[in-house]
């Protein structure tokens, strides 16, 4: 099964409107971590916001907010006034503290984000 | 702080040949993973090193091995190339815990 799945191979937004990214996930571990990750054409991986499991409050970096609903074991990204420089790939990943997985990013396939003007 | 850097950024090798991809993580950081990235797969993981350690490997053949310097430098190989290794190779530092800090990147080539 898979662990990280991103059912949005690609979205449309328009300039200055929010967007939704879908992420669900799933593990039998109580410690993990919940990270998304944007990838433009150029290929380096940016860093964009990350939620603990035991985050009682959805983690929030600028215009990116994360949507943390652990009983549905999602963690979906909303971009809030999006720009142009938006636009590009979109990765969640999950990192488990316990197992021997706990070193590990596991990602899902990824949203590609297409901001229109 | 200086970002995680990767060398070379472009190698274009032949099969059959042996590559090494360096990589420099963030200053205090001592946890540094690598992952391979190809359209097919996506972003696999290679394995990660911290204090000079391999605490976990991804699933990939021996010929893909790796090592940490004292400094928390760290470089892989990849001995006997064949041309599926064609791929993006990322380089991740972290403090341990908490987000992973990517490179831009080496892309590899095999001809």
């Amino acid at each position: 099964a898979q662990k990280i799945t991103q059912t949005q191979p690609g979205m449309f937004v328009q300039e200055k409107e929010a967007v939704t990214l879908d992420c669900t996930y799933d593990t039998s571990d109580q410690s993990y971590g919940l990270f998304w990750y944007k990838q433009p054409s150029s290929g380096e991986m940016i860093f964009l916001i990350y939620q603990g499991s035991y985050d009682e409050q959805n983690a929030t970096e600028g215009r990116y907010s994360l949507n943390f609903q652990k009983a549905r074991k999602s963690a979906n990204l909303v971009i809030s006034a999006s720009q142009l420089g938006d636009s590009a790939m979109y990765f969640c990943a999950m990192r488990e503290w316990g197992g021997g997985s706990n070193y590990k990013l596991t990602f899902g396939k990824g949203t590609l984000l297409t901001v229109n003007p | 702080k200086a970002g995680v850097t990767q060398t070379p950024r472009y190698l274009i090798k032949t099969r059959g040949q042996q590559v090494t991809l360096s990589c420099s993580p963030i200053s205090g950081h001592r946890s540094v993973s690598w992952y391979q990235q190809t359209p097919g797969q996506g972003l696999q993981f290679l394995f990660e090193y911290f204090s000079e350690t391999q605490r976990n490997k991804g699933n990939f053949p021996g010929r893909f091995s790796g090592r940490q310097f004292s400094n928390s430098r760290s470089e892989m190989n990849v001995s006997t190339l064949e041309l599926g290794d064609s791929a993006l190779y990322l380089c991740a530092s972290s403090l341990d815990r908490g987000g992973q800090y990517f490179g831009p990147g080496t892309r590899l080539t095999v001809t």
